[in-house]
């Protein structure tokens, strides 16, 4: 029972480094994201996908890109890493948004 | 209301003691409410989805009501035990397409 699979747990960067935090689920669910938490913050959204070819951006959606040419992985790219973006990374993934969320284990991403 | 705001921030039990958490979330276009448990150094784990209008759902000690006309929603936990420290996060759909936006969370730490 995979469900969702992120990689990799822990990631050290510097600044203006790029690198892509992967997302993967084998549950067949349309409904894919990724959110960044930080302490006080509470789980911010970064950008979405509701199905294969079909993405959208979140509340902090600057400085990271994505794509969702399958239904089963959903990748995010760090561009140009900034100290800004240090923070715990968590990809989710649901049937829709009236069924519950299935969340990765988390990326814990320092930039220096 | 704009988002999903919860409260209070954080709250100290003893063992025992019963308590509950409010989130309050906007009441136009309604899809659904959801509650997820977490758990520190782990992942979001759903709780509850309610999707009507006076919805009651119980887990075991754990139990939550909605009202979508006024735009709350009350999650209870009778008796709390030290396995219950956690933070209860509550998160709404701005509507059927959409993805989740979560609230701060409730930080619940229930002393022996």
């Amino acid at each position: 029972n995979a469900g969702v699979t992120q990689t990799p747990k822990f990631q050290v960067l510097k600044t203006g480094q790029s690198m892509t935090l992967q997302c993967a689920q084998d549950m067949n669910h349309e409904y894919m994201s990724w959110y960044r938490q930080d302490p006080g913050m509470g789980l911010r959204l970064i950008h979405y996908s509701v199905g294969a070819g079909i993405t959208d951006q979140g509340e902090v959606p600057n400085g990271y890109n994505v794509s969702r040419s399958t239904t089963e992985d959903f990748p995010l790219r760090l561009l140009s890493a900034a100290p800004s973006q240090t923070s715990v990374y968590f990809c989710a993934s649901s049937r829709d948004s009236a069924r519950e969320a299935f969340f990765g284990q988390g990326t814990r991403l320092t930039v220096v | 209301i704009l988002n999903v705001e919860q409260s209070p921030q954080s709250l100290h039990v003893q063992e025992g003691d019963s308590t509950n958490f409010t989130c309050s979330f906007p009441s136009s276009n309604f899809y659904a409410l959801h509650w997820y448990r977490w758990e520190t150094a782990k992942s979001p784990e759903a709780l509850f989805v309610m999707t009507l209008n006076g919805d009651e759902k119980k887990k075991g000690r754990i139990s939550a009501t909605l009202n979508t006309k006024e735009g709350y929603s009350y999650l209870y936990i009778k008796g709390s035990q030290p396995e219950d420290s956690a933070t209860y996060l509550c998160a709404w759909p701005r509507n059927a397409g959409n993805m989740l936006t979560f609230g701060g969370g409730t930080r619940l730490m229930v002393k022996p």
